[in-house]
C-alpha cells in the first residue's frame, strides 16, 4: 500500500535552534499534505495544509512564521520548526493526499523534544 | 466547525471481552469516517474507512458503523487482546473532505 514517510522520526535540539521535519510520499504524488502535533495525552491537532508549489494554509492561531511549511516538489514537504523552545515540544504527524486513490495517509510521526 | 467527541476517554477490560467505543459528530455532512489505532509514542495505523454511503465496515475482529444522521459511529472489537491496547481515534473531513478532525481518543487497556 501507500507510504508516507517522516525523517527523523526523533529529534532533540537546543532552544533557540531551528528544526527541519521531512515528510515523503514514497510512491505517489501528492499536491496536498497536511501538518499536525499532538500534545501529550491529546489529540492530533491540524497545523496547516501544504499545497505543492504555493504558499501553506496555516490553521487559526498557528504562527506561519514560527513553523514554516515548504511543499518544493509532488512528493516532499518540510516543516521547520524556527528558533524552537521547550513549549514546541510535541509529536508532529504529517498526511498526503494520493488524489488517484482518493486517499489520505499518514506518516508515523516526529518527536520534537527542546531542551 | 466540526467538532469530534470520543467516549469514553478511557477503557479497562479483562481479555476476551467485546467491546464498544463511541464517536460522534456535530457536523453530518461528512464524506467519509475513518478509524485509526495509535500506539504509545507511535504514529497512526488506520483501522477502517466507511465511506458517508456505507453503514458499516469490517476487518477481522472490528466492525465500525456509521449513521450519519446522528452523527455517530461506533467501533466494535470482538474478543479482545492485550495486543488491542492503544488508544483509538475516529477522524472525519472537516471544511473540505481532504482535513480531517480528529476525536478526542479513547485510551484502551486490555488485561490479560
Amino acid at each position: 500500500g501507500a507510504v508516507v514517510s517522516q525523517h527523523p522520526s526523533w529529534v532533540i535540539c537546543k532552544s533557540g535552534t531551528s528544526v527541519k521535519i521531512e515528510c515523503r510520499s514514497l510512491d505517489f504524488q501528492a499536491t496536498t499534505m497536511f501538518w499536525y502535533r499532538q500534545f501529550p495525552k491529546k489529540s492530533l491537532m491540524l497545523m496547516a495544509t501544504s499545497n505543492e508549489g504555493s504558499k501553506a494554509t496555516y490553521e487559526q492561531g498557528v504562527e506561519k512564521d514560527k513553523f514554516l511549511i515548504n511543499h518544493a516538489s509532488l512528493t516532499l514537504s518540510t516543516l521547520t520548526v524556527t528558533s524552537a523552545h521547550p513549549e514546541d515540544s510535541s509529536f508532529y504527524i504529517c498526511s498526503a493526499i494520493d488524489s488517484v486513490a482518493d486517499t489520505q495517509y499518514f506518516g508515523p510521526g516526529t518527536r520534537l523534544t527542546v531542551l | 466547525k466540526q467538532e469530534v467527541t470520543q467516549i469514553p476517554a478511557a477503557l479497562s477490560v479483562p481479555e476476551g471481552e467485546n467491546l464498544v467505543l463511541n464517536c460522534s459528530f456535530t457536523d453530518s455532512a461528512i464524506y467519509n469516517l475513518q478509524w485509526f489505532r495509535q500506539d504509545p509514542g507511535k504514529g497512526l495505523t488506520s483501522l477502517l474507512l466507511i465511506q458517508s454511503s456505507q453503514r458499516e465496515q469490517t476487518s477481522g475482529r472490528l466492525n465500525a458503523s456509521l449513521d450519519k444522521s446522528s452523527g455517530r459511529s461506533t467501533l466494535y472489537i470482538a474478543a479482545s487482546q492485550p495486543g488491542d491496547s492503544a488508544t483509538y481515534l475516529c477522524a472525519v473531513p472537516s471544511g473540505g473532505y481532504q482535513k480531517v478532525t480528529f476525536g478526542t481518543g479513547t485510551k484502551l487497556q486490555v488485561i490479560p
